[in-house]
C-alpha cells in the first residue's frame, strides 16, 4: 500500500528566507504527486501537481524517484504563505483517489 | 460557478446512532469523493462515486456507505457510530477527465459521544 510521509508537523521561517517542506512517499509503481494547501478559514485547495511542472505562487516541487521525494520549495517566503500544507499521492492518473500525508503547518515570521 | 457545499457544518451524535452527511458538487462535476480527517491527521480516502456507482473504496468498513444522485450530489451514511468516527468529513468533486483537480467543500465536523 502507498504511504506519504511529511516529517515536519510545524515549520517556522522568516519572511524572505527560503522555504522547503519535505515529502517522502512509498509506492512501487509510478505515482502522481500533489501539494494541497489550506489557508486560514479557507477550504483545502490544490497548489500544484508534479505533471504540470508549474510554479504556483512561487512554489515549485520536483519529483525525485530515486529518493522517492516531492519536496515543496520557494526561494523567498512571504507572510501570505502561512498555511497548512499537505502532500498527496495518487495511483490513478486522471481519477484521483488521494493518499495524504499528515501535513506541515508553515508559519512565516515577519 | 457554485463551489462544493456540505451540510450540516457540525453534528453531534451518540455512539450506536446513524448519521447522514450531504454534499452538493461543483457545477459541471460528475465525480464525488469523500474523505475522513481525524484531528491532527491528513484526509483519508473513504470512497468515490461516479455516475451514481461506487468507483473505488478506501480501508473503511461497510457501515460507511454512500449514494450519488442524478444531479451528482452525494450522501455519506455511517451506521452504528463509534467514538473513533469523530472527525471532519470532507467532500470533493471533480470532472472524470485527466488533469481535473479535486475541489473540496468546507467539511462536516462530526462528534460522537
Amino acid at each position: 500500500a502507498q504511504r506519504v510521509t511529511q516529517p515536519e508537523k510545524l515549520l517556522s521561517v522568516f519572511k524572505g528566507a527560503p522555504v522547503e517542506l519535505k515529502c517522502n512517499y512509498s509506492y512501487s509503481g509510478s505515482p502522481e504527486l500533489f501539494w494541497y494547501v489550506q489557508y486560514s478559514r479557507q477550504r483545502l485547495q490544490l497548489l500544484l501537481r508534479h505533471i504540470s511542472r508549474e510554479s504556483i505562487k512561487g512554489f515549485t516541487a520536483d519529483l525525485n524517484k530515486g529518493e522517492t521525494s516531492f519536496h515543496l520549495k520557494k526561494p523567498f517566503a512571504q507572510e501570505e504563505d502561512s498555511a497548512m500544507y499537505y502532500c498527496a499521492l495518487s495511483t490513478n492518473f486522471g481519477n484521483e483517489k488521494l493518499t495524504f500525508g499528515t501535513g506541515t503547518r508553515l508559519t512565516i515570521i515577519p | 460557478e457554485t463551489g462544493v457545499t456540505q451540510s450540516p457544518t457540525h453534528l453531534i451524535k451518540t455512539r450506536g446512532q446513524q448519521v447522514t452527511l450531504r454534499c452538493s458538487s461543483q457545477s459541471g462535476h460528475n465525480t464525488v469523493s469523500w474523505y475522513q480527517q481525524a484531528l491532527g491527521q491528513g484526509p483519508q480516502f473513504i470512497f468515490q462515486y461516479y455516475r451514481e456507482e461506487e468507483n473505488g473504496r478506501g480501508n473503511f468498513p461497510p457501515r460507511f456507505s454512500g449514494l450519488q444522485f442524478p444531479n451528482y450530489s452525494s450522501e455519506l451514511n455511517v451506521n452504528a457510530l463509534e467514538l473513533d468516527d469523530s472527525a471532519l468529513y470532507l467532500c470533493a468533486s471533480s470532472a472524470m477527465e485527466y488533469n481535473s483537480p479535486l475541489h473540496f467543500g468546507n467539511g462536516t465536523r462530526l462528534t460522537v459521544t
